[in-house]
């Protein structure tokens, strides 16, 4: 069984541009959530969707935003990219929506110079 | 009260030996606790997990403590072993909160052969 399939895995963009971030996540999996993973805070929770709506957000600005597609493919994307949101951003799927097992995939860094 | 708290930062422990890294939480609403394992450059693996009805689960080497009354819980690495050298992260979430997880600093563990 496949795992959690993020992409790209690398990305280098100019502040003020904008990108986008797939997953697709565990075949059968309907819950996507998304994290930001920085050295000085940590692992943060960005947004979770379950059957494309999003259930759950995150104390982020309103750049940071997702999508999830009928077939629980999930995007992420942040507009006007600033310094500080270079990171490693996580993908996490699960069964269904409550508190149950989540798997990571292994993240996009991200880099904004 | 949706923090997390982990500790120690760090951890060096010879072969053999019994690695033990701790978590408190104030939300008495968390119910589900996961430990993960990150590897530089992977995204973080679900070791091991408990609900605050049980107070000790082991999976082979790992075993989480639960103390409920203390709000604390704990994972032993028994029989550490150099590739068990890892960050180790702790969580917690909360069934009204579907899939959003809390997490703690991370522990930087380093076995020592």
């Amino acid at each position: 069984k496949a795992g959690v399939t993020q992409t790209p895995r690398y990305l280098i963009k100019t502040r003020g541009q904008q990108v986008t971030l797939s997953c697709s996540p565990i075949s059968g999996h309907r819950s996507v959530s998304w994290y930001q993973q920085t050295p000085g805070q940590g692992l943060q929770f960005l947004f979770e969707y379950f059957s494309e709506t999003q259930r759950n957000k995150g104390n982020f600005p309103g750049r940071f935003s997702g999508r999830q597609f009928s077939n629980s493919r999930s995007e992420m994307n942040v507009s006007t990219l600033e310094l500080g949101d270079s990171a490693l951003y996580l993908c996490a799927s699960s069964v269904g929506s409550g508190n149950t097992e989540a798997f990571f995939g292994q993240g996009t860094r991200l880099t904004v110079v | 009260q949706q923090q997390v708290k982990q500790s120690p930062q760090s951890l060096i422990v010879q072969k053999g030996g019994i690695s033990i890294i701790n978590c408190a939480y104030e939300n008495t609403a968390f119910d589900y606790f996961p430990w993960y394992q990150q590897f530089p450059g992977k995204g973080p693996a679900l070791l091991i997990a408990i609900r605050p009805d049980v107070s000790e689960k082991k999976e082979g080497r790992f075993t989480i403590s639960f103390n409920k009354s203390a709000k604390q819980f704990s994972l032993h690495i028994m029989d550490s072993q150099p590739g068990d050298s890892a960050t180790y992260f702790c969580a917690a979430s909360r069934g009204d909160q579907g899939g959003k997880l809390i997490f703690g600093q991370g522990t930087e563990l380093s076995v020592k052969p």
